[in-house]
């Protein structure tokens, strides 16, 4: 019973460059939800999605980022022209609804060089 | 909006001694507080919960008490040992509606020597 998996664990990009990170989350788990750990701080909201759908994105920030949860395969967590600001630790966590639990991933290491 | 607002670290303790990590949250409707640790280089582990006012979280000699009247769930622990070093999150989740995100605090990192 495999937990929550993110890949890469470690991504580096130089500026200018697409950064895509993986999120499969737990088995029975429908509910997906992505967080940002910038160097030295707590975890903040990104967005929360469902199978086909986003549920609340008010983390995103407007240009650059977007999030997709298909029906089928992994959540995926898409930065494009990623600068060095962007430079972070990606969580996704799943659960098996919005009341539920979550279980977090370890984590993607993105460094932006 | 919600805030965790938790003491900043580090805190540095001997094997032994006793923890208290301070958090005080506030929030517009009725929270479930949550501990989440997290060691070097992995994700966030969950530590221990209370959903309601006076529950009382445990685990692993950890404990936490939901306190509304003050607004705060502080963690302790009355011995704490090398391997509990680590960074250590307080976070709260609102439970109604699609409010189902967690917000964090900053984190508090533990370090516990010899």
């Amino acid at each position: 019973n495999a937990g929550v998996m993110q890949n890469p664990r470690h991504l580096v990009r130089r500026r200018g460059q697409e950064a895509r990170l993986r999120c499969s989350p737990m088995k029975g788990h429908s509910h997906v939800y992505w967080y940002r750990q910038l160097p030295e701080e707590g975890l903040k909201f990104m967005v929360y999605l469902q199978k086909e759908n986003i549920i609340d994105e008010s983390g995103m920030p407007k240009e650059r980022f977007s999030a997709e949860f298909p029906k089928e395969g992994p959540s995926i967590l898409r930065i494009q022209q990623v600068v060095r600001g962007d430079s972070a630790a990606y969580f996704c966590a799943s659960s098996r609804g919005g009341q539920f639990g979550y279980t977090f991933g370890s984590g993607t290491r993105l460094t932006v060089v | 909006g919600d805030s965790v607002t938790q003491m900043e670290g580090p805190v540095t303790l001997s094997e032994e001694a006793f923890l208290t990590i301070n958090c005080t949250y506030t929030a517009t409707g009725y929270p479930s507080l949550f501990w989440y640790v997290q060691y070097p280089g992995e994700g966030l582990q969950l530590l221990l919960k209370a959903t309601k006012a006076d529950d009382k979280g445990s685990n692993k000699g950890f404990e936490a008490t939901y306190r509304k009247e003050t607004t705060s769930f502080h963690l302790e622990k009355g011995s704490v040992q090398v391997s509990d070093s680590a960074v250590y999150f307080c976070a709260l989740r609102l439970t109604t509606g699609t409010a189902s995100k967690l917000t964090f605090g900053t984190g508090t990192r533990l370090q516990v020597t010899l």
